[in-house]
């Protein structure tokens, strides 16, 4: 069915360490793959996305790593900071149907301890 | 350049009356999407709309139906409100399908529907 999901609802790590959130997808037809970062009160920030064709990408200080064998996506975000703490989601569109229609995971809380 | 914009912040009404919630997409995008997100839960495909067309709708209910207007503007109107309506509903805009579609989608910072 259409799903994806999140391991842990919770994420507590120490400030400077890396953090690493895992997502699973159901969907082997799935070709794109995004990051949202949403802070309370506001509305889903980008992050980063991936296609189906790589298998890691990098950003500043993030990087996300694709896995279709096992149908994994993982966001590390390294050095992590006061500010990463939020609520981090992944998302799955459904690839060549072209729906406009991008499937949320639940979102793990990232808790970054001073 | 400006982001995705929506008003009003926030919005309380009463069961059984309507609600209008308006997206302005970033420049240069003509696709808007809706999303709801009820509490404690993910986000919910609602409606997607490419020059000014309906391109897609998600698993709701007739009385959740909206429109894009010719700057590419859009509404979400809610009919005959429910309690369960309330929640955070979320526009996000990207490239449109004359002009280089792309999936990423940029949302704006929602619009809280609250109903009494």
């Amino acid at each position: 069915g259409e799903s994806v999901g999140l391991h842990l609802p919770t994420l507590s790590v120490q400030e400077g360490d890396n953090s690493i959130i895992n997502c699973a997808y159901s969907n082997s037809a799935s070709d794109y793959f995004i990051w949202y970062k949403q802070e309370s009160g506001k509305g889903p920030q980008f992050i980063i996305d991936i296609r189906s064709n790589m298998d890691k990408r990098q950003g500043q200080r993030v990087t996300v790593l694709l896995n279709k064998t096992v149908k994994h996506l993982s966001l590390q975000i390294a050095a992590t900071q006061p500010g990463d703490s939020a609520v981090y989601f992944c998302a799955e569109n459904m690839g060549s149907s072209n729906t406009g229609k991008l499937i949320f995971g639940q979102g793990t809380t990232l808790q970054v301890k001073p | 350049e400006a982001g995705v914009t929506q008003s009003p912040t926030h919005l309380i009404k009463t069961r059984g009356q309507q609600a209008t919630l308006r997206c302005s997409p970033i420049s240069g995008h003509t696709s808007v999407y809706w999303y709801q997100q009820a509490l404690g839960l993910g986000l919910q495909f609602l409606l997607w709309y490419d020059e000014g067309e309906e391109r897609n709708r998600g698993n709701f209910p007739p009385r959740f139906s909206g429109r894009q207007f010719p700057n590419y503007s859009s509404e979400l109107n809610v009919n005959a409100l429910e309690l369960e309506d309330s929640a955070l509903y979320l526009c996000a805009s990207s490239l449109g399908l004359a002009s280089g579609y792309t999936d990423t989608q940029y949302f704006g910072p929602g619009t809280r529907l609250t109903v009494l």
